[in-house]
């Protein structure tokens, strides 16, 4: 499946974080997603095969990478409060297929 | 308007009744359609996909679209309190996998 780490980060305002996700083996795509409780997922951006292939309305501190090996990264620069949210991280074995395989998902709190 | 519309509940059903979730979509040109399950404090998981107009049926759910009324429905049959979750209405406005756009979800609890 998907795995993501840490399961739950705290962080001060201003500091920069990196989540981490293993995609689920063979599968080339991978999408990020905030979700604030109480909301669905808000789409940050989108990697497939390594270069950014779409990214949702979120600020350039919000910043990611692809590797060969089927991880990435979610990197947050200059922390705001609002940024503590549900971090998923889910897989497609196709590109635009839609059926996600989400991660168990990072927990990020900025105090 | 959002792009993704769906009632927040809570929707309360007793055990054994059928369970009716509705989603509206904004973008006339939506490909796809999916349903997510997401258990609190967790993750969301797929649990029914559909793409042409009609009903689907996979065990004791059944996904409807109406792409001319821009309508999705989730219905589960026989609701189970293992059922009780939030169900996150998903739209593909394209093929191409970036405007995958997730509804604000509808709380269910299926009450013993």
């Amino acid at each position: 499946g998907v795995t993501q780490s840490p399961t739950h980060l705290i962080k001060t305002r201003g500091q920069q974080v990196t989540l981490r996700c293993s995609s689920q083996s063979g599968h080339n795509t991978v999408s990020w997603y905030q979700q604030a409780l109480g909301q669905g997922p808000q789409f940050i951006f989108q990697y497939y095969r390594e270069e950014e292939n779409g990214r949702g309305n979120f600020p350039p501190r919000f910043s990611g990478l692809q590797f060969p090996n089927d991880s990435s990264e979610l990197n947050v620069n200059a922390l705001e409060l609002d940024d503590s949210a549900l971090y998923l991280c889910a897989s497609s074995q196709k590109l635009g297929a839609g059926g996600y395989t989400f991660g168990s998902g990072t927990r990020l709190t900025v105090v | 308007q959002k792009e993704v519309e769906q009632n927040s509940g809570p929707l309360s059903v007793p055990e054994g009744a059928i369970a009716s979730l509705n989603c509206t979509y904004s973008d006339r040109v939506s490909q796809s359609f999916f349903w997510y399950r997401q258990y609190s404090g967790k993750s969301p998981e797929l649990i029914m996909s559909i793409y042409s107009n009609g009903d689907k049926e996979d065990g004791r759910f059944t996904a409807q679209l109406n792409k001319a009324s821009q309508y999705v429905s989730l219905l589960i049959r026989d609701s189970q309190p293992s059922d009780s979750a939030t169900y996150l209405c998903a739209v593909n406005k394209d093929n191409y996998g970036q405007n995958f756009v997730f509804g604000p979800g509808t709380r269910l609890s299926v009450l013993p």
